[in-house]
């Protein structure tokens, strides 16, 4: 089967706009996470969704992150008023497994979208 | 919280030398996993490790778990150009997600 997919692939923004960044996870997988990754860094957690809810947001770094998710399924990162230092790839990740708390499972990344913020 | 740290940073090897990157937590974890991300790509998962002292294998990839379960490594016997990436240990932080370390990169010069 697919998958998970993002899009777009790659996104130049000017500094100050708002972007959005669009995760399909794998059909059938219910946890669902953001992650960011800076050049020649590790990954970063952001957002961790368990169906539609998020009982984990403590690695969004600003207000200014926000993330949904519908249907079980599609989820969406937005980052508004972008910033230079938001330049990053954004990675999305489902796993089939429901995590408990310290026990995380196998995940399964999307290719990632690449931020350019200008 | 908890810290995932990895050495080395990056390894050089000649094709057909053995390599070995270190993983080591400051907290004891429930489980630790491996990911290879090749250049320009994404993150892929290699294998989890559960047990203290658990040993397993994957061709010429040999993963360990430290008695005290605070510590990893990836073994790779006799490496091979495909093996270029970075190697990636993540363990579980306090919530759902995973504490990813900052990588080994390894290049391979045939």
């Amino acid at each position: 089967g697919a998958g998970v997919s993002q899009s777009p692939s790659n996104k130049v923004t000017e500094k100050g706009k708002d972007v959005e960044l669009r995760c399909d996870p794998i059909s059938g997988h219910t946890a669902l996470y953001w992650y960011r990754q800076s050049l020649g860094q590790g990954l970063e957690f952001l957002i961790y969704f368990q169906g539609n809810s998020a009982p984990d947001k403590s690695g969004l770094p600003s207000d200014r992150f926000s993330a949904e998710r519908t249907g079980g399924s599609v989820s969406t990162l937005t980052i508004q008023r972008t910033q230079q230092e938001d330049s990053a790839v954004y990675l999305c990740a489902s796993s089939f497994l429901t995590p408990l708390k310290g026990r995380a499972y196998e995940q399964y990344f999307g290719p990632g979208t690449r931020l350019t913020v200008t | 919280g908890q810290q995932v740290m990895q050495i080395p940073q990056y390894q050089h090897v000649q094709e057909g030398e053995d390599f070995t990157t270190y993983c080591n937590s400051s907290t004891t974890l429930s489980n630790i996993q491996w990911y290879k991300q090749r250049p320009g790509g994404h993150p892929v998962f290699l294998i989890q490790l559960v047990k203290s002292g658990e040993v397993k294998k994957q061709k010429r990839l040999t993963f360990q778990f430290g008695e005290a379960k605070k510590n990893s490594s990836l073994h790779i016997t006799a490496t091979q150009t495909t093996d270029v990436g970075t190697y990636f240990c993540a363990g579980p932080n306090s919530g759902y997600a995973l504490n990813f370390g900052k990588g080994t990169s390894l290049l391979v010069t045939p």
